[in-house]
Order: C-alpha cells, then sequence, then structure tokens
C-alpha cells in the first residue's frame, strides 16, 4: 500500500506570513492524484488543493500553493499571507487509480497562526 | 447539491447498544468510504464502495461493525455491540470517478 507521510506534527507561522507544510509519499506508480485537506475545529474536512501528477504545473488556489516535485515523491503546502482562519489540522492525500481508487492520508500536520 | 449528509451528528449509547450511522452520499457519485478518526490512531479507513459494491473492508476493526450500501443514495455503518474504545468522529465521504473526496460532518459516537 502506498505511504503518506506528513513529518511535522506541528507548525506555527505568525499572521500575515508564509508557511509550508510537507508531505513526502511512497509509491512506484505513475499516475496518481494528490491533495490537501484542511480541518479546522469544526471538524469538517475540506478541500485546499488538488494536483494530477500527469500535470507538471504546481497547482495554486488563492493563497494556497503546492511544490510537487515527481522525482522526489514531494508534495508540499505553501500558504501565503497566513491568516487566523488558516489554523486548521492539514493532511495531505494520495489517490490511486491504479489500486481501486483508494485515498491514503498522511497523519496530519497541526497549524497554529499567531496573531 | 447538500453536501454528504450524515446522521446522527451526535450519538451517546451505552456499552453493548447497538449504533447506527447513516450516510447520504453527493447524487451522482459513484463511490463512498467511511472513515473513523481518533487522537491516538488519527484517520483511519474502514471500508469503502464502488457502484454500491464493497471494494476493501480490511480496515473494519472486528465482526461487530458492519456497512452496508443498498443503493446508491444511503449507506449505514453500524456497530453491535458497541464498546468504550469504538467512541470515536466517524466520517462518510464520497467522490466521482478520480476525483477528489467530499466529507460529511461527520458523526461524534460517544459509548460509556
Amino acid at each position: 500500500a502506498q505511504t503518506v507521510t506528513q513529518s511535522q506534527p506541528e507548525m506555527s507561522v505568525q499572521e500575515a506570513e508564509t508557511v509550508t507544510l510537507s508531505c513526502t509519499y511512497d509509491t512506484s506508480e505513475s499516475d496518481y492524484y494528490l491533495f490537501w485537506y484542511k480541518q479546522p475545529p469544526s471538524r469538517q474536512m475540506i478541500l485546499v488543493i488538488r494536483q494530477e501528477a500527469y500535470k507538471q504545473q504546481n497547482a495554486t488556489e488563492n493563497r494556497f500553493s503546492v511544490n510537487f516535485q515527481k522525482a522526489a515523491k514531494s508534495f508540499s503546502l505553501k500558504i501565503s499571507d497566513s491568516q487566523l482562519g488558516d489554523a486548521a489540522m492539514y493532511f495531505c492525500a494520495y489517490r490511486s487509480p491504479n489500486t481501486g481508487n483508494q485515498f491514503y492520508f498522511g497523519t496530519g500536520t497541526s497549524l497554529t497562526v499567531i496573531p | 447539491d447538500a453536501g454528504v449528509i450524515q446522521s446522527p451528528r451526535h450519538e451517546v449509547t451505552e456499552m453493548g447498544q447497538e449504533v447506527t450511522l447513516r450516510c447520504k452520499p453527493i447524487s451522482g457519485h459513484d463511490y463512498l468510504f467511511w472513515y473513523r478518526q481518533t487522537m491516538m490512531r488519527g484517520l483511519e479507513l474502514l471500508i469503502y464502495f464502488n457502484n454500491n459494491v464493497p471494494i476493501d473492508d480490511s480496515g473494519m476493526p472486528e465482526d461487530r461493525f458492519s456497512a452496508k450500501m443498498p443503493n446508491a443514495s444511503f449507506s449505514t455503518l453500524k456497530i453491535q455491540p458497541s464498546e468504550p474504545r469504538d467512541s470515536a468522529v466517524y466520517f462518510c465521504a464520497s467522490a466521482l470517478g478520480t476525483g477528489e473526496l467530499f466529507f460529511g460532518e461527520g458523526s461524534r459516537l460517544t459509548v460509556l
């Protein structure tokens, strides 16, 4: 089974600053999908951003962008101009169309935003 | 679309009782996943369905847990008998093809 590793259990950032959350994954596949999900204290899991492995261009959604390094099997999330509402648990996820379209999640990174 | 709908939002029950959690996926989605989240174990996949057929139930803890998807618009996760260690937040999520997961708001279960 594929594994997804988030090596930073906790991170903090000053409001308006930039923070990068790390994610690496282990796979032998060439076709897959990567996601970042946000889980605020309300516990609702919300999609932040999605990346298709066949696309070389890094995905961007407003203040959120990724650095996708396919050869290194790395998929980091950059949050620019951090806001108090960004405080949440962030999960990296891998989806494999070759193994039943199952999702594999990392253990999460808890992000604190300091006013 | 109303999104993935789960019920109940909160359930408090006593050990030994039967618990049934319900889920209505987004219309048209062909995948449905059940996850369990705890502080100790994080987010765990219990079972998932494709076109109402269970694909992988290896995450179901034991025989006390069962899940069904009788049609494309409804799924249940049943625990019988429930135990205190089953206390967790249970999420249902659905997806279309190779798209992203859409999660419900979760059902918080407390077993006393």
